[in-house]
């Protein structure tokens, strides 16, 4: 049973440039929740997604981030005209209600340059 | 938004020893969750433990809340070089639906 996936792993974008971020969350898991990590932190919530909807997004920029989870296919975090101050690891976990243990992927992390 | 606070930050100790992590929350929650953090890794999920819990074991894990200081530890004992991770704890804000992090301890075991 596969965890979840997130790719890609590593990204590196030129300031100014989109990036999009995919995750895939564990079968049977319907809730997914993005986060970002800067280095030696915690994590920031960013926004957290069930099939087609959002249902919090208090964490994420007002401007240049999106995220959706589709009926099919993974959910994506998009962030458009990536500044230097982008440059993190962001994680998806999913979960398979709400308020049980999440499980994470290994994160994407993004470069910007 | 409430954060869950770890104590203390970083930790080292020698193999064998137990290493015990704080954990501090500043309002209402329905459940505390650790989490253990391996370098360049995703979280993985230790143990949950509601707030009419008081303690709560998994194999050499001991986790405690005191929802009246409104604060949790966490208990590995007899350490191994393997246990060598961040660990973070993570609350719940009541009616809100997503978890809030600390920063973590960055626990070292020595061999």
């Amino acid at each position: 049973n596969a965890g979840v996936m997130q790719n890609p792993r590593h990204l590196v974008r030129r300031r100014g440039q989109e990036a999009r971020l995919r995750c895939s969350p564990m079968k049977g898991h319907s809730h997914v929740y993005w986060y970002r990590q800067l280095p030696e932190e915690g994590l920031k919530f960013m926004v957290y997604l069930q099939k087609e909807n959002i249902i919090d997004e208090s964490g994420m920029p007002k401007e240049r981030f999106s995220a959706e989870f589709p009926k099919e296919g993974p959910s994506i975090l998009r962030i458009q005209q990536v500044v230097r101050g982008d440059s993190a690891a962001y994680f998806c976990a999913s979960s398979v209600a709400e308020n049980s243990p999440l499980h994470f992927g290994n994160g994407t992390r993004l470069t910007v340059t | 938004s409430q954060q869950g606070e770890e104590d203390p930050q970083a930790l080292s100790i020698q193999e064998g020893e137990n290493a015990t992590m704080n954990c501090s929350y500043k309002t209402s929650i329905n459940n505390l969750q650790w989490y253990r953090q391996n370098s360049g890794r995703g979280l993985v999920h230790l143990i949950l433990i509601r707030s009419n819990e008081r303690e709560k074991h998994s194999g050499r894990l001991r986790v405690t809340l005191d929802t009246s200081k409104k604060s949790s530890s966490l208990l590995i004992t007899a350490s191994r070089a393997a246990d060598t991770a961040s660990y973070f704890c993570a609350t719940d804000d009541q009616g809100a639906q997503k978890l809030v992090f600390g920063q973590g301890t960055r626990l070292t075991i020595n061999p």
